[in-house]
């Protein structure tokens, strides 16, 4: 599976757009981009994926360039609830259950 | 809600037992799901593919004997850690694709071992 970079943490205001960036420079034709986040002492919440489009449901939109070497999850309108650890993760189908946690990005929502 | 389910949530043991944890899909068939462990600050770590029918496949590093899985059913797998000691305590958490390759994670199960 290809490797992701993200930053470690970011903050954002309540209400405003958090974007978050990931960096997937080795990704290949066949692997999918993945978001999940982890609220403390919780489960990982399963965001969006995508393959090469531009992907949005009722909780964030993805973005991801056309070389797809990066992409970024858009949380158009932050809460404090979405205070949590964000991981983006590249997959091929054939192993897509099988996902490999990097270090992820812990976003800080503040009012 | 909630489509792959833990229980327990919590448990504290004694050193020296065993303890068993539980995964369900709820409302889909699952023939393989995944056993992850997550340490205090830290990112989730694979321990094991966990099959239908056969046997589990563990990733490197992590003790076939020490945990047990078995998935007996299309829509349950348990996590048996035997023996257990204070440096197991930790927080395990299962996953499980539902159709679309959509890959969804159950609430976790913390362990404290005493």
């Amino acid at each position: 599976d290809a490797k992701t970079t993200q930053p470690p943490s970011m903050d954002c205001a309540e209400g405003r757009a958090a974007n978050l960036p990931c960096n997937h420079s080795t990704i290949s034709g066949n692997e999918y981009v993945y978001w999940y986040r982890q609220i403390h002492s919780q489960g990982p919440q399963y965001i969006i994926h995508g393959l090469k489009n531009n992907e949005t449901n009722e909780m964030a939109s993805l973005i991801i360039t056309e070389d797809r070497k990066s992409s970024t999850l858009i949380l158009p309108h932050a809460t404090l609830r979405d205070t949590a650890v964000y991981y983006c993760i590249v997959t091929d189908t054939g192993t897509a259950s099988k996902l490999t946690f990097g270090t992820g990005t812990r976003l800080q929502v503040t009012l | 809600g909630a489509v792959v389910s833990q229980h327990p949530s919590w448990v504290i043991c004694k050193s020296g037992t065993s303890v068993k944890i539980e995964c369900r899909s709820l409302d889909f068939q699952a023939t393989t799901m995944f056993w992850y462990r997550q340490f205090p600050k830290q990112s989730l770590m694979l321990m094991a593919t966990s099959n239908e029918g056969s046997k589990a496949t563990y990733e490197q590093g992590v003790e076939k004997d020490k945990f047990l899985i078995n998935h007996a059913s299309l829509t349950l797998s348990t996590l048996t850690v035997t023996s257990a000691h204070p440096e197991d305590s930790s927080f395990y958490i299962c996953s499980a694709a539902r159709q679309g390759n959509t890959i969804y994670f159950g609430e976790g199960s913390w362990l404290t071992v005493v």
